[in-house]
């Protein structure tokens, strides 16, 4: 099994509907992240979140919610879903960086997401 | 503005020889580089990270080298394999001192390893 899951892995839905991706995780780490990719523009952090009690917006967040439910849960809302938030969304977790090696986000297999 | 550049889209390279893929960036302040490799329909993986305070990291095949005064990392793969064909990532990660430890993507560099 995954140590990240995101569920649903494609979506397809209208505009002005109101989507919830969901991200679970194995790992047993507190900080979680949603990015967003777009062809030509890499991966944008949408939203990101150290601990249960802490939520920070990333460089695009408007037009997106999201809702730490436990250590291991982080869901990501569109509450009226619009064509360009059609992109690529992926949930990411990482523990505390240090030493040599720099914290590792671990991702999640993505979830397709199309407005029409 | 993109703080990390990743200038070209594609690169294509016979198999067992080098693949050089390139990453520029803007910030100074940097604490870590990382790249992440990507194949269809998954998330990205992690590949080799680099600290701002050395110059080379090498990790079998894969060696990272970090030009601080250029503002300048290259990933080189030696041999290059046919499974090696994916999109690469470049990745920054700023605010060490705080705590906060932002990543910054590049754009990606899709390499594809011609058998």
């Amino acid at each position: 099994d995954a140590d990240v899951t995101q569920t649903p892995r494609n979506r397809i839905t209208k505009t002005g509907k109101r989507i919830m991706l969901e991200c679970s995780q194995t790992k047993g780490h507190d900080r979680m992240y949603w990015y967003r990719q777009d062809p030509g523009l890499g991966l944008q952090l949408i939203y990101y979140s150290f601990d249960v009690k802490d939520i920070n917006k990333g460089e695009i967040s408007d037009g997106y919610s999201v809702s730490r439910q436990a250590q291991a849960k982080f869901s990501l809302s569109l509450e009226s879903a619009i064509p360009n938030q059609t992109a690529l969304y992926f949930c990411a977790t990482s523990d505390l960086p240090g030493g040599p090696d720099a914290g590792e986000l671990f991702f999640g297999e993505g979830s397709r997401l199309t407005v029409l | 503005d993109q703080q990390v550049k990743q200038n070209s889209p594609s690169l294509s390279v016979q198999e067992g020889r080098i693949s050089i893929l390139n990453c520029d960036y803007t910030n100074s302040m940097f604490d870590y580089f990382l790249w992440y490799k990507k194949y269809p329909a998954e998330g990205p993986t992690f590949l080799i990270s680099i600290s701002s305070i050395k110059d080379k990291n090498e990790d079998g095949r894969f060696t990272v080298f970090l030009n601080k005064s250029a503002k300048h990392l290259s990933l080189h793969i030696v041999p290059s394999q046919p499974g090696d064909s994916a999109v690469y990532f470049c990745a920054a990660i700023s605010g060490g001192t705080s705590g906060t430890y932002k990543y910054i993507f590049g754009t990606g560099t899709r390499l594809k390893v011609l058998a």
